[in-house]
């Protein structure tokens, strides 16, 4: 069963606007959250984080928001440029060697 | 630095082929991964290493076999294919086992598998 889920698998947005991806999960037990951007024929590289203790956590255009009470999490990307059109992957933690992930959001950011 | 390679890039097989898929880091890193990824789902962990000798089964790992007598090699083995592990491969490496910002994981570029 899938403890991560992105229920939108594709997002387009005009550039210099806002994206907002997000990422719901079931495990109350997850104490770190992760976000990838994967672009074609590479593998996922690691774009922003943030620990359960807190709620936002913000590096340049990039913001990750978390509610744990609605066990949802959700990035914000302000603003958009072209080269933000990737596939973004939520992760989420609790243990070791056991990061578990969404299932993707194509985002496509129009010129 | 190259980061994280594999190979082979792309490969079709056989039901019931063998294979070994190679992934390599030149960052020093004890920690490596194997995940698949499939249409609608996530990337799933396979198996993982903590170390050079070792070896440890992931969410998904049956089927799959894996080696680490290097650190910096990590082989993931099929040792007779079927349809069901029709897949993208991606390999990952990290310093240590507890994501977090400072401890990413960084990802190869893929394999991707055919199985007929």
């Amino acid at each position: 069963d899938q403890q991560v889920k992105q229920n939108s698998p594709s997002l387009s947005v005009q550039e210099g606007r806002i994206s907002i991806l997000n990422c719901d999960y079931t495990n109350s037990m997850f104490d770190y959250f992760l976000w990838y951007k994967k672009y074609p024929a590479e593998g996922p590289t690691f774009l922003i984080s943030i620990s359960s203790i807190k709620d936002k956590n913000e590096d340049g255009r990039f913001t990750v928001f978390l509610n744990k009470s609605a066990k949802h999490l959700s990035l914000h990307i302000v603003p958009s440029q072209p080269g933000d059109s990737a596939v973004y992957f939520c992760a989420a933690s609790e243990v070791e060697n056991d990061m578990r992930f969404g299932a993707g959001t194509r985002l496509t950011v129009k010129p | 630095n190259a980061g994280v390679t594999q190979t082979p890039k792309f490969r079709v097989l056989k039901t019931g082929q063998s294979m070994t898929l190679l992934c390599a880091q030149d960052m020093n890193h004890e920690y490596m991964y194997w995940y698949r990824q499939d249409p609608g789902m996530g990337l799933r962990l396979i198996h993982y290493s903590v170390g050079e000798g070792t070896t440890a089964k992931g969410e998904v790992p049956d089927g799959y076999n894996v080696s680490r007598l290097k650190k910096q090699n990590f082989l993931l083995g099929l040792e007779s294919a079927a349809p069901s592990q029709t897949s993208v491969y991606f390999c990952a490496s990290s310093f240590s086992g507890r994501a977090r910002s400072y401890n990413e994981q960084f990802f190869g570029p893929g394999t991707r598998l055919t199985v007929l």
